[in-house]
């Protein structure tokens, strides 16, 4: 009965691959996003999707892409993974766009590139 | 200029002591006020949320805000080991779609 989820929790993978993570929130919210956190836990936005709409696209490289399918789900796909993208990878949810903008989160995806 | 600052830490209390945790803002505008709570290898989850100025207490945690100072703090009593986490503060405005964060604090409680 997890809020939101993510699949893998770890991923360790060689430079150069293309991986993919998985969120799915079953909390019936029409927002998505996805974070990373870098290794001093500095949470960076880099993308939300509300009700499968691309809302924010901060500024990260376009071998990150995000899909959302419908809005209980938001999968990020990497292409071509560098070092500096191992980070721990946060999906969120919250109910509506804007407002208060409460957000829950999932329980992240350690990535590490080798 | 970041729109939310938070100082790093590390503080390491001891068990019982009052633990005050604070973040300055830069744009008057914000208005929705919340602090995460970051166990280790966990996802953040939302600690307490404050609407504009004020005072807002639940347990042992209290949250104020003070829209004059673009100041806003979390007060802790009574500190258990368990509040050990990384506590990160969160600011956002009406009409925003995303939430900005500080850099986290990570709280050490000694028994």
């Amino acid at each position: 009965d997890t809020a939101v989820s993510q699949t893998p929790k770890y991923l360790v993978t060689q430079m150069g691959n293309d991986k993919s993570i998985k969120c799915e929130q079953n909390l019936g919210h029409d927002t998505m996003y996805w974070y990373k956190q870098d290794s001093k836990k500095f949470l960076k936005i880099m993308f939300s999707y509300n009700n499968k709409e691309l809302i924010i696209n901060e500024t990260v490289p376009n071998r990150f892409s995000p899909k959302s399918p419908d809005k209980a789900h938001l999968n990020l796909h990497i292409n071509s993974l560098e070092l500096g993208d191992s980070a721990v990878y946060f999906c969120a949810s919250s109910h509506r766009r804007g407002g208060n903008n409460e957000q829950f989160f999932g329980p992240g995806t350690r990535l590490t590139v080798l | 200029q970041k729109e939310v600052e938070q100082d790093p830490g590390p503080l390491s209390v001891p068990e019982g002591a009052i633990v005050s945790l604070n973040c300055t803002y830069s744009n008057s505008a914000f208005q929705y006020f919340m602090w995460y709570r970051q166990y280790s290898r966990k996802g953040p989850e939302l600690l307490m949320y404050t609407y504009s100025s004020g005072n807002k207490e639940d347990g042992r945690f209290t949250a104020q805000v003070d829209k004059s100072s673009k100041y806003i703090s979390l007060f802790i009593r009574d500190s258990q080991p368990s509040d050990s986490a990384t506590y990160l503060c969160a600011i956002t405005r009406a009409g925003a779609n995303n939430l900005f964060f500080g850099t986290g604090t990570r709280l050490t409680v000694i028994p």
